[in-house]
């Protein structure tokens, strides 16, 4: 089955720079690779995702870039900001009609961002 | 995106006692549903796969006869937590894909359920 790593496991960081977040799975099927941030206590929100076809997406301080050949793909947040402080995780998994939906999903980043 | 709801989003009960956890998409349908459970500081752990319509799928090590799972309807999945005792204290998250050949999936807001 897939296995995803997720690296770091904590990230603390000033306020204004950046953030990267690293994956790597290990299922050469997989072709679409969401990230959640998760605030205490709450579940996990969709912040961005991309798809096999795609190398790189980006949204507003957000971006996302896979690397299909070495099976990595990464989160980068720029001018990180107090509320940008969250557990991050990762995921990969096969379209929908293959895998019935199912998510393998990293360990998690607990990123601070220290005003 | 897709809106899915958790009810309660926290419960408290006695040992012995069993709690029903309702998990709902509110616009759109969603013939699969997923629940899990989470430690603290810790990642997702996939318990089941609640199917509508049929019997639902759970994960190796998962006591199907602890966790009861029923997916009435195509916006309605619940968890029932049978003779609750401490150990089963957790954060009990659902999530329903979007089944447009990707898989993006969207979470409820979880449970809380603490158990005296």
């Amino acid at each position: 089955g897939e296995n995803v790593e997720q690296h770091p496991s904590t990230l603390s960081v000033q306020e204004g720079d950046s953030a990267v977040i690293k994956c790597t799975y290990s299922d050469s099927a997989s072709n679409y690779f969401p990230w959640y941030k998760q605030e205490l206590g709450k579940g996990p929100q969709l912040i961005i995702d991309i798809r096999s076809n795609v190398g790189e997406k980006k949204d507003q301080r957000i971006a996302v870039t896979l690397n299909k050949t070495a099976k990595h793909f990464s989160l980068h947040i720029t001018e990180t900001q107090p509320e940008d402080s969250a557990v991050y995780f990762c995921a990969a998994s096969r379209d929908y009609n293959t895998n019935a939906g199912k998510s393998t999903f990293g360990d998690g980043t607990t990123l601070t961002v220290k005003p | 995106g897709a809106v899915v709801s958790q009810h309660p989003s926290r419960v408290i009960c006695k040992s012995g006692t069993s709690v029903k956890i309702e998990c709902r998409s509110l616009d759109f349908q969603a013939t699969t549903m997923f629940w899990y459970r989470q430690f603290p500081k810790q990642s997702l752990m996939l318990m089941a796969t609640s199917n509508e319509g049929s019997k639902a799928t759970y994960e190796q090590g998962v006591e199907k006869d602890k966790f009861l799972i029923n997916h009435a309807s195509l916006t309605l999945s619940t968890l029932t937590v049978t003779s609750a005792h401490p150990e089963d204290s957790s954060f009990y998250i659902c999530s329903a894909p979007w089944t447009d050949g990707y898989n993006e999936q969207f979470f409820g807001p979880g449970t809380r359920l603490t158990v005296l």
